[in-house]
């Protein structure tokens, strides 16, 4: 069975720092592209980073770039996202997302975690 | 960045009805068109890819179409557990981006 799980949220004062991870099981992980998805309380969903399985490519919205940093750990079969220079407009439920096809990069998402909630705010 | 607009936002609608909801990109993007249905407090579930793909397991209800910069998600006999909120996702190029969603509401 599929499963991959985030962990890492909490509370955070703006200009600070988090790392979220997302272990994931039930698949080949080194096979498929993986991303981060947030969601601000009430609001819609807006696509934050993604990696190719590989871990040599990465992508970012514009609203990160700079700040975050997507990476894996294939061996372990986790996901990361680090997040820098934190903004009140990064609170969010984030979710770590699985590419529907393996080997590619295909941007949509079969699996998703439960979310972690990332609060910035003094 | 491409952008994606849903419409309506919310509706009303009764069990059994045929519902249509549209996503129109502000640029073509073929048909790198997803679809998500997302219930309060749950992750989003991927319904239909590549604009018309049926996602194994999905119930034949739910159907899309369009190409270019027009799409169209319909449930053919709406049920109850699809009073939710619908997302369209373009993946046609990064920043991958998302609409603004459409909420089905019990009439």
């Amino acid at each position: 069975e599929v499963q991959v799980l985030e962990s890492g949220g909490g509370l955070v004062q703006p200009g600070g720092s988090l790392r979220l991870s997302c272990a994931a099981s039930g698949f080949t992980f080194s096979s498929y592209a993986m991303s981060w998805v947030r969601q601000a309380p009430g609001k819609g969903l807006e696509w934050v980073s993604g990696i190719r399985g590989s871990g040599v490519s990465t992508y970012y919205a514009d609203s990160v770039k700079g700040r975050f940093t997507i990476s894996r750990d294939n061996s372990k079969n986790t996901l990361y996202l680090q997040m820098n220079s934190l903004r009140a407009e990064d609170t969010a439920v984030y979710y770590c997302a699985k590419d529907l096809d393996e080997w590619g990069y295909e941007g949509y998402f079969d699996y998703w975690g439960q979310g972690t909630l990332v609060t910035v705010a003094s | 960045d491409i952008q994606m607009t849903q419409s309506p936002s919310s509706l009303s609608a009764s069990v059994g009805d045929r519902v249509t909801f549209t996503c129109r990109a502000s640029q073509t993007i073929s048909t790198y068109l997803n679809w998500y249905q997302q219930k309060p407090g749950k992750a989003p579930k991927l319904l239909i890819y590549s604009a018309s793909s049926l996602r194994s397991g999905v119930p034949s209800r739910f159907s899309g179409s369009g190409s270019g910069t027009d799409f169209t998600l319909t449930i053919s006999s709406l049920q109850p557990e699809d009073f939710a909120t619908y997302y369209c996702q373009q993946s046609y190029t990064n920043p991958l981006t998302f609409g603004g969603g459409t909420k089905v509401e019990i009439k």
